[in-house]
């Protein structure tokens, strides 16, 4: 059974610190979307990608946050310096890219900034 | 601009009750909506997508282009059913959440 794993599943750090959370796409799928999840907003779109180019990440706060796919089985989400607001449950989903795809989300990174 | 609207954080019902989970959204052109659902400790998954008019789990969406909603229904809940919903309109290549509901169902 194909599923999305993101690493690492749990995060704590200090405000300032570089974060990196990584998501393997289920193989053959060639769209990779980034999500934040948040009491307040819901799911946001961050950033995605298709054939591991990025295509929108109008989402993101360019500053401190950035991602990109090294390669079409890693995706990673980077966040530096990161800031107590940041807290949240990051999400990643692939999808295979046909229209109207369905989207199969990974467990999730719950991060905690202090 | 495109959004999702689900006014409801929490909707808190007995078991054997009818229930409906709001959706609406704002679309400049045809919309294509879905429900993701996202039960304790599992992930997020698709429940059911307009285009299909399918029932999954006994639930059920009508696209209501006059009122501009796509409302999440089942007339009889069960506990399973107890989980976090979340509306979505699909835009070009992406999809645009609501904020989820949260759905509880008492035995």
């Amino acid at each position: 059974d194909a599923r999305v794993t993101q690493t690492p599943r749990h995060k704590v750090t200090e405000m300032g610190q570089e974060v990196t959370m990584r998501c393997q796409p289920i193989l053959g799928h060639n769209t990779v979307f980034w999500y934040r999840q948040t009491m307040m907003q819901g799911l946001e779109l961050l950033a995605y990608f298709r054939n591991r180019a990025p295509l929108d990440d109008s989402g993101m706060p360019k500053d401190r946050f950035s991602a990109e796919m090294p390669d079409a089985t890693l995706a990673t989400l980077k966040i530096q310096p990161s800031e107590p607001r940041d807290s949240a449950v990051y999400f990643c989903a692939s999808g295979d890219g046909t229209y109207q795809e369905t989207q199969y989300f990974g467990p999730g990174t719950r991060l905690l900034v202090l | 601009a495109q959004r999702v609207t689900q006014p409801e954080k929490l909707l808190s019902v007995f078991k054997g009750a009818p229930v409906e989970l709001k959706c609406n959204y704002s679309y400049s052109g045809s919309p294509e909506l879905f429900w993701y659902v996202q039960y304790s400790r599992q992930r997020l998954q698709l429940l059911l997508r307009h285009i299909s008019r399918e029932s999954i789990k006994g639930f059920t969406a009508d696209l209501n282009k006059g009122e501009t909603s796509f409302h999440l229904k089942k007339p009889f809940a069960q506990e399973e059913d107890s989980a976090m919903y979340y509306c979505a309109l699909y835009n070009t290549d992406k999809l645009i959440f609501g904020t989820g509901t949260r759905l509880q169902v008492f035995p």
